[in-house]
């Protein structure tokens, strides 16, 4: 299947550390995007690359995609307790109307 | 101003009941989508519409039958409930051939069956 691999699956880190995470998947696509899930809400849309970019920034995000290897990582710099939120990976094959989500990062960050 | 909206927001219900959850955007969108997402947090797509059309329908049972009276709106209803139907559902709009492809998630629908 198209599904996405997160990688870690959890991870905890201090306040102000960075977080990465990393994406992989199968199949061509035509673009990737990153969500966030708070706990008990829907998920919201972070960041979209295209298959013809490397690299895209957004404020403390930073997103790279390596078709060549069917990857992607998201970057979040200086974190806060406010980034404690599950991240999940999309990939669009096509045309946009079908994501496949990846099987999502469960970040904490402490205090 | 809610853009995605659902309700219920909770619903437990037993098993071999039929129930319904409903779904409004306010973006003007034309595309809506349901999605499962299992207690392992594994979302999953299950349908879209376009202009209330039908365009995409993944593997699911019959049993779940979505219906878009308009194209603001998008409903699911369930037959004949199932323990193993126990799941958080998320309704999301977009609007498809723009310049983004970002979907708009409602807060979800956790149905628990007993």
């Amino acid at each position: 299947s198209q599904q996405g691999e997160e990688d870690p699956q959890a991870l905890s880190i201090q306040e102000g550390e960075n977080a990465t995470m990393n994406c992989s998947y199968k199949t061509s696509i035509n673009n990737l995007q990153w969500y966030r899930q708070n706990s008990g809400r829907g998920l919201v849309h972070l960041i979209l690359i295209r298959s013809n970019e490397r690299e895209k920034h957004s404020g403390r995000l930073r997103v790279t995609l390596d078709t060549s290897k069917k990857s992607s990582s998201l970057l979040i710099t200086a974190s806060r307790a406010a980034d404690t939120a599950s991240y999940f990976c999309a990939t669009d094959t096509g045309g946009g109307n079908k994501l496949t989500f990846g099987t999502g990062t469960q970040l904490k960050v402490e205090l | 101003d809610t853009a995605v909206s659902q309700t219920p927001k909770y619903l437990v219900t037993q098993m071999g009941n039929d129930k319904s959850i409903k779904c409004e955007q306010n973006l003007g969108h034309d595309t809506m989508y349901w999605y499962k997402q299992d207690s392992k947090k594994f979302l999953k797509i299950m349908f879209s519409y376009n202009n209330k059309e039908l365009i995409i329908n993944e593997t699911v049972p019959n049993r779940f039958s979505p219906k878009s009276p308009d194209k603001a709106h998008l409903n699911l209803h369930i037959n004949s409930l199932e323990l193993g139907d126990s799941a958080v559902y998320f309704c999301a709009s977009s609007q498809v051939g723009g310049s983004s492809y970002e979907q708009y998630f409602g807060p979800g629908t956790r149905l628990t069956v007993t």
